[in-house]
């Protein structure tokens, strides 16, 4: 069966630190890969996805980055940390979008 | 105007009533329609899919699509404290293959 990965579930910060958050799918090969941010009262704001192995397209620009290394990897990064970067991260994955995505368990990130 | 519109209430109710939940949405390429339900610090997860107009039941939840009019429901039933979570609607359809996510209602149901 798929599973999909997230890790860490929490997270505290410093401004101006890197970050890298990483997502992890199994039992599935060329998914589409998706991370997003989830601030209160704002829903799920799209920051990334991808189709395939190096392939990533950017939804909002930001302080944040995206790269697939691997098929089934997704990682998100930043350089410098802002204090509104803080959110619930949550990366997805499908194969067939009609049918929905598929979420990790997510990241609750606080810069501080 | 959003392409989705959901309400976020918050909506809380007693155990046992039945609750309705609505998005609208504009792109009238949307012919996909999802529900999902998330419980605090959690991922969503999928709940309930839908592709044709109509009614769509499973167990104590039903999920009815109206393309005329551009409007999805989510209908639970008996509802209980477990249910207790926020519920988004989500759509797709036409050459866009991204989802596109309501911004979520917040339910409560009281025992």
């Amino acid at each position: 069966s798929q599973t999909i990965h997230q890790w860490p579930a929490t997270l505290v910060q410093p401004v101006g630190s890197p970050l890298s958050l990483e997502c992890t799918v199994e039992g599935t090969s060329n998914p589409n890969l998706y991370w997003y941010r989830q601030a209160a009262g704002r829903g799920l704001q799209l920051l990334f996805y991808s189709v395939g192995i190096g392939q990533i397209s950017s939804e909002v620009p930001q302080n944040l980055s995206a790269s697939r290394p691997q098929d089934r990897q997704f990682i998100l990064s930043s350089k410098k940390l802002l204090l509104s970067d803080s959110g619930f991260y949550l990366c997805a994955w499908t194969t067939g979008v009609y049918y929905g995505y598929t979420f990790g368990s997510g990241t609750r990130l606080t810069v501080v | 105007q959003k392409e989705v519109e959901q309400d976020p209430g918050p909506l809380s109710v007693p155990e046992g009533a039945i609750v309705s939940l609505n998005c609208t949405y504009s792109n009238s390429a949307f012919q996909y329609f999802m529900w999902y339900r998330q419980y605090s610090r959690k991922g969503p997860e999928l709940l309930m899919y839908t592709y044709s107009s109509g009614n769509k039941e499973d167990g104590r939840f039903t999920a009815q699509v109206d393309k005329s009019s551009k409007y999805i429901s989510l209908f639970i039933r008996d509802s209980q404290p477990s249910d207790s979570a926020t519920y988004l609607c989500a759509m797709i359809g036409g050459s866009n293959y991204k989802l596109t996510f309501g911004k979520g209602t917040l339910l409560t149901v009281n025992p």
